[in-house]
Formats: structure tokens, C-alpha cells, sequence
């Protein structure tokens, strides 16, 4: 199994909503992330989980709250988002992190995203 | 973090060789070097990747320069199927540490 798992595809929330995206991957995989990218513009870096801890927070606003309940799972709990926070939401994970000088062990699997619309 | 710089677009005919250019000319010694493309809608999908040598697979070659301040990916068969952003990104064991940050990018169309 080398997929990367995202629910929902699509998200329609208020901006007094609390929603929550989620990603699941089964490949032993010791690193998550969270990316944001907006139309027509490259994938931007929000959080990087390593061994289930926080490792990177890109001063990513506190509306955005991540959690890595286990090594398989992560999410992205929204509260009181902005219109400008209408993004694709893309998932990945890696076998290490990069950075880490092991090459093919450092490729990202990515999900296919949570397309969010804040109204 | 090493940073990459890419043609913004380009046209490439249907069952012709794609070659996409990409300068890192700050990249340390340490640093690989990673291809990604993106297709409309979908995440992005891990191509290639290599350190100092060529390197091929099932998808695409990639060629580094001796100083490995550029590279080449070629995708020998161009299709329809490989329309799409096509990432190059320098990543190491240096201040890019848990980071994998993407430029723009080169948009490639296949036309029949």
C-alpha cells in the first residue's frame, strides 16, 4: 500500500465552524506534513511531523491546530478560518525527513488534498 | 535551503523527448536533487531523484551537471498524460533540515 489517504475531498465551512481534515497512510512512514497551496501557486509547507512530535511549524496562524494521534494518522483541526485560508490541503508523508542525507528515503507520497472553500 | 530556478512553461509535442532545465547553482555537496510534477487537481508525485550521478527509471531520466549546479530531467516519450507543473527541489542534511520546499515550478503541455 503506497497511498496517502485524504478525507474529505472537499470542505464548505463557515468561518465560526470547527472542521477537521484528515490523513492516514500504512507504509511505516516516520514523517507527516501538511502543505497549503493556493491557485495557480507551488505547494507551501505548514508542519512536519517526526516519530508522532511536532517538528516544524512554518508560523503557521493558530487557527490551524495539527495533531498526530499515532504513526499512521494525521490532522488538521480548523477553527474560525478566514476567507484567504481557501486552499488545497495536501498530506505527505516520508520514510525520514528530509534533511537527513538518505536520499530515496526522503521522497514525499502525497494525497490527492482537501479542496477547502471558507465562506 | 539550496534554491532552484526553472523556465515558467513550455511545449512539448506528443511522443517527443522532454528535457526540463533546472539551475541550483548554491547546492551543497550534501544535497539531493528531487523532481516532482503535479498534475491538475491531484498531490504532487515523486519523478526522480539523484545526488551526484545520472539516474533513470521507470518515468524519466535525470541528468546532473559535473559541478551539479544544474540538472536535466527528460522525459524520453513525451504523452498527454504528462501535462503538468513539473517541481525540481534541493533538499540536504544542511538548514533545509525537515523542510522540502517547492519553487514555481515549469508548466509542460503535451500537444498531440
Amino acid at each position: 500500500d503506497t497511498e496517502v489517504t485524504q478525507t474529505p475531498k472537499h470542505l464548505v465551512m463557515g468561518m465560526t465552524n470547527k472542521k477537521s481534515l484528515k490523513c492516514e497512510q500504512h507504509m511505516g512512514h516516520r514523517a507527516m506534513y501538511w502543505y497549503k497551496q493556493k491557485a495557480k501557486k507551488p505547494p507551501e509547507l505548514m508542519f512536519v511531523y517526526s516519530y508522532e512530535k511536532l517538528s516544524i511549524n512554518e508560523s503557521v496562524p493558530s487557527r490551524f491546530s495539527p495533531e498526530c494521534p499515532n504513526s499512521s494518522l494525521l490532522n488538521l483541526h480548523l477553527h474560525a478560518l478566514q476567507p484567504e485560508d481557501s486552499a488545497l490541503y495536501l498530506c505527505a508523508s516520508s520514510q525520514d525527513e528530509p534533511g537527513q542525507g538518505s536520499g530515496a528515503n526522503e521522497k514525499l507520497f502525497f494525497g490527492s488534498g482537501t479542496q477547502l472553500s471558507v465562506l | 535551503d539550496a534554491k532552484t530556478t526553472q523556465p515558467t512553461s513550455m511545449d512539448c509535442a506528443e511522443g517527443r523527448a522532454a528535457n526540463l532545465p533546472c539551475n541550483h547553482s548554491t547546492i551543497s555537496g550534501n544535497e539531493y536533487v528531487y523532481w516532482y510534477r503535479q498534475i491538475h487537481s491531484q498531490g504532487p508525485q515523486y519523478i526522480i531523484h539523484g545526488l551526484k550521478n545520472n539516474e533513470t527509471n521507470e518515468m524519466a531520466s535525470l541528468i546532473i551537471t559535473e559541478d551539479r549546479k544544474s540538472s536535466t530531467l527528460i522525459l524520453p516519450h513525451a504523452t498527454l498524460r504528462d501535462t503538468a507543473v513539473y517541481y525540481c527541489i534541493v533538499s540536504g542534511a544542511t538548514d533545509s533540515w525537515g523542510k522540502l520546499q517547492f519553487g514555481a515550478g515549469t508548466q509542460v503541455v503535451v500537444t498531440p
